[in-house]
């Protein structure tokens, strides 16, 4: 069992571009979350799925983020127009069932926007 | 305010020896979870509990609902202990509420 797949592992873009995060849940794994953590906030919940659908999204920014699991393979959270704020190291977990359910973590992106 | 009150923010221990880390919950969690941050910041799941007491190894965790507190018991320390460790509480939408982490570091 791999466990839970983030890439890219780092990216560097430029103020103003779109940033694209993917996540590979574990096999077999209905839940699938988002997370950032930065240095001054600390971890912040983002965003959950259970079988690819979305349940909650309360701790996305109303703008410019964006989150979609077309298949159980795979997540991805989508950025646009980064800004230097969004700087943070973006976690991607899934569990077996749901959010009550043991969260497994994968390694993170690192995304510093410029 | 915060929800979730973890403590001390840094600790430092000597090989062979050991210590407990507390989060504090300022409203009621149905269940807590513990994991380790480490050097090259994979978080690592360690506890998951709903109430009561679950030993693993050399850690042990308790989560005390009614009291509203969760401890994370370390004894014999060793070097790979070190890393960052986070509380996080299941609040009452099953959303997990971090603690700020307690940097662990372990000395020869």
């Amino acid at each position: 069992n791999a466990g839970v797949i983030q890439t890219p592992r780092h990216k560097v873009t430029g103020k103003g571009q779109e940033a694209t995060l993917w996540c590979e849940p574990i096999s077999g794994h209905s839940a699938v979350f988002w997370y950032r953590q930065t240095i001054v906030q600390g971890l912040e919940f983002l965003t959950y799925f259970r079988n690819q659908a979305p349940i909650d999204d309360s701790g996305m920014p109303k703008e410019r983020f964006s989150a979609q699991m077309p298949n159980q393979s795979h997540s991805t959270l989508k950025i646009q127009s980064t800004q230097p704020q969004d700087s943070a190291v973006y976690l991607c977990a899934s569990s077996f069932r749901s959010n009550q359910d043991t969260q497994y973590f994968g390694p993170g992106t690192r995304l510093l926007v410029l | 305010g915060d929800q979730v009150e973890q403590s001390p923010s840094a600790l430092s221990l000597h090989e062979g020896t050991g210590s407990a880390l507390r989060c504090n919950f300022t409203t009621t969690m149905r269940a807590v979870q513990w994991f380790q941050q480490n050097s090259r910041g994979s978080l690592i799941n360690l506890f998951y509990l709903a109430s009561g007491t679950k030993e693993n190894g050399r850690l042990k965790s308790t989560f005390n609902s009614k009291e509203s507190y969760s401890t994370l018991h370390i004894r014999d320390a060793q070097l790979e202990d070190s890393g960052t460790y986070f509380c996080a509480a299941e609040a009452g939408n099953y959303q997990l509420i971090w603690g700020s982490g307690t940097k662990l570091i372990i000395k020869p």
